[in-house]
């Protein structure tokens, strides 16, 4: 079946602007996680929803960083007023039901700001 | 707090032979899972194992091997008879247990693999 979905797959944007990722988990994954991840490192927690409630968002590094899943589904990521160090992979994971579950993963959004 | 922490930053081996990739793990929870991802050129990681830290038994699938020692807090992830299509970061990953749920991976630094011809 279709894997984690994300675009778009790259997005540059100017300091200041904002910008919204998506996420397209696979079909019937109640969990959906998003991770940061900066050049040359691993990947870091941003946020958690189970269906469409968001349980985690100890990981997002400012109130710039906003993420929903209004249906338990499609979840987005927005930045608000973008700035430099924003600028890494952000990556979009599902898993199932069930305990610590293996996260499977999209190819990630390469945002670079300018 | 947890920790995972992978030593190794880059290795490279000529293809056939054998390399280990190191993980060190620090939690205080005393059940937890630990996990292994590779990440090819393309980006997207790909998930190789789960282990249940209850469960210390080596596990073998093809040329993968993987060697828990909750002892010594290590997680170590070994490739037999290397080939090209090997080379990838490698990531140890591990997460608390919540009864019946899931939860965030803390991932390593990464290992960079290089198998060469």
């Amino acid at each position: 079946g279709a894997g984690v979905s994300q675009s778009p797959r790259y997005k540059v944007a100017k300091r200041g602007q904002d910008v919204a990722l998506r996420c397209d988990p696979i079909s019937g994954h109640v969990s959906l996680f998003w991770y940061q991840q900066a050049l040359g490192q691993g990947p870091e927690f941003l946020t958690y929803f189970q269906n469409e409630a968001q349980l985690d968002k100890s990981g997002l590094p400012s109130d710039r960083f906003f993420a929903e899943r209004p249906e338990g589904s499609v979840s987005t990521l927005k930045i608000q007023r973008t700035q430099q160090e924003d600028s890494a992979v952000y990556l979009c994971a599902s898993s199932e039901e069930g305990e610590n579950q293996p996260q499977h993963f999209g190819d990630g959004t390469r945002l670079s700001i300018l | 707090a947890q920790k995972v922490t992978q030593a190794q930053t880059e290795i490279s081996v000529v293809e056939k032979e054998d390399v280990t990739l190191d993980c060190v793990y620090e939690t205080r929870d005393t059940t937890y899972y630990l996990f292994w991802y590779k990440q090819p050129p393309s980006g997207e990681l790909v998930f190789l194992i789960r282990r249940n830290s209850f469960d210390e038994q080596n596990e073998i699938s093809g040329r993968y091997s993987w060697n828990f020692q909750k002892s010594t807090s290590s997680f170590n992830f070994t490739i037999t008879a290397s080939q090209v299509v090997d080379s990838a970061v490698y990531f140890c990953a591990l997460s608390e247990s919540f009864a019946g749920a899931n939860s965030k991976l803390t991932f390593g630094k990464g290992i960079t693999l290089s198998v060469r011809p």
